[in-house]
Parts: C-alpha cells; structure tokens; sequence
C-alpha cells in the first residue's frame, strides 16, 4: 500500500537533546497527524494539523503542517529517556477517512 | 477500559487455517478502521466502516480478507486459508465521526499474528 516517506529512519541520541524528523509526499493532504508507538501497543496520537502552514505545539513537541500540503516536520525538544519509540506521521486527503502512514522514525535516547 | 479493545492480542495459527480478529470500539464512535502492521512497517489501510454506510473496502489485500460490524459497535476481520505473508499486527481504530470532520482515530494494541 501507499506510505509517506518519513526520515530519518532511525535516530540514536543522548539525552537533552533536540530531535527533528519530517514526512514527505507527493500527494496533497487536508491532515497530518503525528503518532508514537510503543513496543506490544498501538500508536498515540501526539499532534494534529489541520490548516497548512499551522505550527502547533504539545508540551516538548511541536509539529507544523507545510504550506504546500505535501510535507510535516516534528520537533522534540530537551529529549528524554521516556521519548524511546517509533514516531508514524499520517495523513488525510480531502473526501477520505483513510489515513496514509509514513515509514516511521525510531528514537532512542541514551541518559 | 475507556479505549478501543482487540483481541485476541497473539494469534498463531497454521498456514491454511481461517483467523477471527475482533474489534470492540470506544462507545459513541461511529467510524471504525482496520489497519496491518508489518514487521518494522508503517501501517496499511485495510477498510473502514462509517455508520450504515457501505464500508470501504478498497484495502484488502486479497478475497481471503473480510470484514463486518454488527449493530455499529462490534467488528470482526476474518482472514480466510491463511498465507505466511498474512502474518502483521493488525490495527483498529475508531473516531467519533467520519468524512473528514477533523476527529483524529484512537488505535486498540493490536492482534500480533503468526502463521506457521
């Protein structure tokens, strides 16, 4: 199925550190959604955009939705140990309830 | 709990078996999503249910594959004369509405599949 390209693949950090990973795609969305999945779980939702351009923020988390409609970055800022998992960023075209998954970026934090 | 319930939540089964996947919602959310999750992968939208609409079925991979929600809660995904590639967690999802009305999907933890 269609996936979004999502990187970096994987990011190994040390802790206190700042994380940045985006999403790309050659279609236009009306959402972008970023989701983190621990081990054995089903994925959270972190952040949602809904307005291109839009930069919103959760706590040490912000992400903003491109003003093309085809890309969406997540910034975590001051990591820390518990950030430990994989980041998925979806989106959703007009007219659908689908969501498209990117590849995900996993996160490790070392102390 | 207050969230989306799947079980069983590990199957494994022999190539060739039919599987039963079953999706309890969170109550009042009337869209439904069934998704797989490959080893290391994102997630692949398989088909989605919206109120008593005919529900989008343009995921599934293969004829092997079905699903149903009786009564707008309860879903269950069959998998028909299992195939190794079948095994993947698979996802549910629900949100309160459908057709774009901005209502993010809260996932269950998913059935972890196995076939031998």
């Amino acid at each position: 199925g269609q996936q979004l390209n999502q990187s970096p693949q994987s990011m190994f950090i040390q802790e206190g550190e700042d994380v940045s990973m985006n999403c790309t795609s050659s279609s236009i969305f009306n959402t972008w959604l970023w989701y983190k999945q621990d081990p054995g779980e089903g994925p959270v939702l972190l952040i949602a955009l809904y307005k291109a351009g839009e930069l919103t923020s959760n706590g040490r988390l912000t992400a903003q939705f491109g003003i093309t409609r085809k890309d969406s970055f997540l910034n975590i800022s001051a990591s820390i140990p518990s950030d430990v998992g994989i980041y998925f960023c979806a989106g959703q075209g007009r007219g659908t309830d689908k969501l498209i998954f990117g590849t995900g970026t996993r996160l490790q934090v070392f102390p | 709990g207050a969230g989306v319930s799947q079980s069983p939540s590990n199957k494994v089964t022999e190539k060739g078996k039919d599987v039963e996947l079953r999706c309890d919602p969170i109550s009042g959310h009337t869209a439904l999503y069934w998704y797989r999750q490959s080893l290391g992968q994102g997630l692949e939208f398989l088909i989605y249910f919206q109120g008593n609409s005919a529900p989008d079925k343009s995921g599934l991979p293969s004829d092997r594959f079905s699903a149903e929600r009786t009564g707008g809660s309860v879903s269950t995904l069959t998998i028909q004369r299992t195939q190794q590639e079948d095994s993947a967690v698979y996802l549910c999802a629900s949100s309160p509405f459908g057709g774009s009305s901005n209502q993010p999907q809260h996932f269950g933890d998913g059935t972890r599949l196995s076939i031998l």
